[in-house]
C-alpha cells in the first residue's frame, strides 16, 4: 500500500516570492508521482508528474519538482508565485502496473498581495 | 479533444434514494476510476473499470457501485443514500496502455443528500 504525507494543510506567501509545498510518500513498491492543483469547484488539474527519467521535471504555470528517491519526497516548487496560484495542492502516487492515485491531504495556498 | 465530461454538476437528494452519475473519458481512454471528495476523509479512491471490467476496488460499502460499457463511459451508482454521501465525486480517464500516463480529471459532481 501506498501513502501519500502533506506536511503543510496551509501556506500563505506574499505574491511574488516563492514556495515549496512540501510531499513526502511511503511505499514499498516503486510508484509514480504527481502533484495536481483544484480551484474552488473545480475538479484536478494536472500540475506535473514523474513517470520516469530526470528527477527534476517541470509542469504548467511555472511550477517545478524534484523527486528524491532515498528521501521519499516530491516537493513542489515556484519561484515567484502569482495571485492567481491561490489553490489547494495535492499529491498523488500511484504504483506501477496499478491506475489507483492515493492521494495527500493538500496543501491550500494562499497568496497575499 | 474533449476532456472528461461528468454529468450532472449537481444533485440534491433525500436520504434513502439512490443516485446515478455519468462519466464521459477523453476518447480513447480506456481506464476510467472513481473518487470521492471530503472535507473530512479527503480523496478517497472508490473503483477502477478497464474495458468494461471492474480492475480495482477501494474501501467503500457495497451501496457503492458502477459499471463501464462498451464505449468506455462509465457510471456510479449509490443506493440508499445516507448523509455522509454528501461529497464531489470525480471521476478520472487514463490511456492505460503499456507506457505509464496520467490521469485527467473531470469536474465533478457535487452530490448533497438531505
Amino acid at each position: 500500500a501506498q501513502s501519500v504525507t502533506q506536511l503543510d494543510s496551509q501556506v500563505p506567501v506574499f505574491e511574488e516570492a516563492p514556495v515549496e509545498l512540501r510531499c513526502n510518500y511511503s511505499s514499498s513498491v516503486s510508484v509514480y508521482l504527481f502533484w495536481y492543483v483544484q480551484y474552488p469547484n473545480q475538479g484536478l488539474q494536472l500540475l506535473l508528474k514523474y513517470l520516469s527519467g530526470s528527477t527534476l521535471v517541470k509542469g504548467i504555470n511555472g511550477f517545478e519538482a524534484e523527486f528524491n528517491k532515498s528521501q521519499t519526497s516530491f516537493h513542489l516548487r515556484k519561484p515567484s508565485v502569482h495571485i492567481s496560484d491561490t489553490a489547494e495542492y495535492f499529491c498523488a502516487v500511484r504504483a506501477f502496473g496499478n491506475e489507483k492515485l492515493t492521494f495527500g491531504t493538500g496543501t491550500r495556498l494562499t497568496i497575499i498581495p | 479533444k474533449a476532456g472528461v465530461t461528468q454529468t450532472p454538476r449537481y444533485l440534491i437528494k433525500t436520504r434513502g434514494q439512490q443516485v446515478t452519475l455519468s462519466c464521459s473519458p477523453i476518447s480513447g481512454h480506456r481506464s476510467v476510476s472513481w473518487y470521492q471528495q471530503t472535507p473530512g476523509q479527503g480523496l478517497q479512491f472508490l473503483f477502477e473499470y478497464f474495458s468494461e471490467t471492474q480492475r480495482n476496488k477501494g474501501n467503500f460499502p457495497g451501496r457503492f457501485s458502477g459499471r463501464q460499457f462498451s464505449n468506455s463511459r462509465s457510471e456510479m451508482n449509490v443506493s440508499t443514500l445516507e448523509l455522509g454521501d454528501s461529497a464531489l465525486y470525480l471521476c478520472a480517464s487514463s490511456i492505460s496502455g503499456t507506457a505509464p500516463t496520467e490521469a485527467f480529471f473531470g469536474q465533478g459532481t457535487r452530490l448533497t443528500v438531505v
